[in-house]
């Protein structure tokens, strides 16, 4: 238990359809962070907030939309993907000073068909 | 911005064997740096961090220096056990001021009985 809770585990959409992933943290955090792996590559860093604003969006498509309502909350809203979106979605949190440690949840597993 | 590179997996070792996984690194000024492991279907934990040069980071078996000379956080064990096979990353902030972290490619471990 990381403290860092991601759902679903697993989701199958169509491209047509629209879902959205949710991670909450127990940790007091004031920063979260949305990361993609997919197979052979290394991780993608997608989007980070700080304090619920966005701070970073690493050039990611408008068919992935972050939302933070608040420093616990963040949802991932995915409308119209592509297969090739098909992957493992990471949340993360983390203090705002410090070293700079990540605490992850254990992903959502994205299969679009 | 800061990156990493690790050295390429599949690593296959026997039990009680030695371990090293290799990890340098370009970065601007100090950074913290990390070493993760993702267990199968989870995750990414943090193994072991170091915050400055010559800093020894130790956690489970595992340890880890903070090499400024050589740019190098080599991870190693000294006696590997089946459970410790997992995909293993190394990391360190994207960037001076930036909290979130860039990630090397991983190395998966396989430790046979």
């Amino acid at each position: 238990e990381t403290g860092v809770t991601q759902t679903p585990r697993h989701l199958v959409m169509g491209m047509t359809n629209k879902k959205s992933l949710k991670c909450e943290q127990h940790l007091g955090h004031n920063a979260m962070y949305w990361y993609k792996q997919s197979a052979k590559k290394p991780l993608e860093l997608m989007f980070v907030y700080n304090f619920k604003e966005q701070t970073e969006n690493n050039s990611v498509p408008s068919r992935f939309s972050p939302e933070c309502p608040n420093s616990s909350h963040l949802f991932l809203h995915l409308h119209t993907l592509q297969p090739e979106d098909s992957a493992l979605y990471l949340c993360a949190s983390s203090q705002t000073a410090g070293p700079g440690e990540l605490f992850f949840g254990e992903g959502s597993r994205l299969t679009v068909l | 911005g800061n990156s990493v590179t690790q050295m390429e997996g599949p690593v296959t070792l026997s039990e009680e064997a030695f371990l090293t996984i290799n990890c340098t690194y370009t970065a601007t000024g100090y950074p913290s740096l990390f070493w993760y492991v993702q267990y199968p279907g989870e995750g990414l934990q943090l193994l072991l961090k170091a915050t400055k040069a010559d800093d020894k980071g130790s956690n489970k078996g595992f340890e880890a220096t903070y090499r400024k000379e050589t740019t190098s956080f080599h991870l190693e064990k000294g006696s590997v056990q089946v459970s410790d096979s997992a995909v293993y990353f190394c990391a360190l902030p994207l960037d001076t001021g930036r909290r979130a972290l860039t990630f090397g490619s991983g190395t998966r471990l396989q430790v046979q009985p």
